[in-house]
């Protein structure tokens, strides 16, 4: 179970911000929110993360709400290449672990248009 | 190498036979993890490690499904009786420390099918 919700698919033309949502309204106090990308036959990657705070990096801003309980993937110039789909995760630690596992929704799928 | 290292990177099998994907992580990573995608789903978590333990195995398939991590770096995972439902792209992922304020990188994967 993800636990987050994302839209299946956004669109956006190319050179034009794109903001992705995702709601994760059971998050609890000590929850991350990841973002990673998969573009096209390709394993995914890491876009960012964060945890209370807005976040900036080169790829991408990340804008958590102030209940914590949704979030705002912001990419700020959108190119072809930016095509692919995006996974909001809550990282969770499971019983008896230390480390957070990353557990994979279904994602947005961004299609860009020239 | 740099990165995630994933082999083989293709792999067709007949069915009922075992095969072992191999993952060799980012040199000093502690956590590792193991992933399958099959044609047009997203990634379906199946276990991940802190160093050569398993402490979440429930994403696991079947008791077909088993995997190790020795010396804290190479993992392998090995399917047996193979059947054609088995059939994906397997990936792994490996991140620097323990606790979730880091970020993991994933291999290129292994493209299993089984005839």
């Amino acid at each position: 179970d993800a636990k987050t919700t994302q839209p299946n698919s956004m669109e956006s033309n190319e050179e034009e911000p794109v903001h992705l949502p995702c709601n994760h309204s059971t998050i609890s106090g000590t929850d991350y929110i990841h973002w990673y990308r998969q573009l096209p036959s390709q394993g995914p990657e890491y876009v960012i993360h964060g945890l209370t705070s807005n976040v900036n990096n080169r790829m991408a801003s990340l804008a958590i709400a102030e209940d914590r309980k949704s979030s705002t993937l912001i990419l700020h110039r959108a190119t072809l290449r930016d095509a692919a789909v995006y996974y909001c995760i809550r990282t969770t630690i499971p019983y008896g672990g230390s480390q957070g596992n990353l557990i994979f929704g279904k994602g947005t799928k961004l299609s860009v248009k020239p | 190498g740099a990165g995630v290292s994933q082999s083989p990177s293709n792999k067709v099998t007949e069915k009922g036979k075992d095969v072992e994907l191999r993952c060799d992580p980012i040199s000093g990573h502690t956590a590792l993890y193991w992933y399958r995608q099959s044609l047009g789903q997203g990634l379906e978590f199946l276990i991940y490690f802190q160093g050569n333990s398993a402490p979440d195995k429930s994403g696991l398939p079947s008791d077909r499904f088993s995997a190790e991590r020795t010396g804290g770096s190479v993992s392998t995972l090995t399917i047996q009786r193979t059947q054609q439902e088995d059939s994906a792209v397997y990936l792994c992922a490996s991140s620097s420390q323990f606790g979730m304020n880091t970020e993991a990188f994933f291999g290129q994967g292994t493209r299993l099918t089984v005839v």
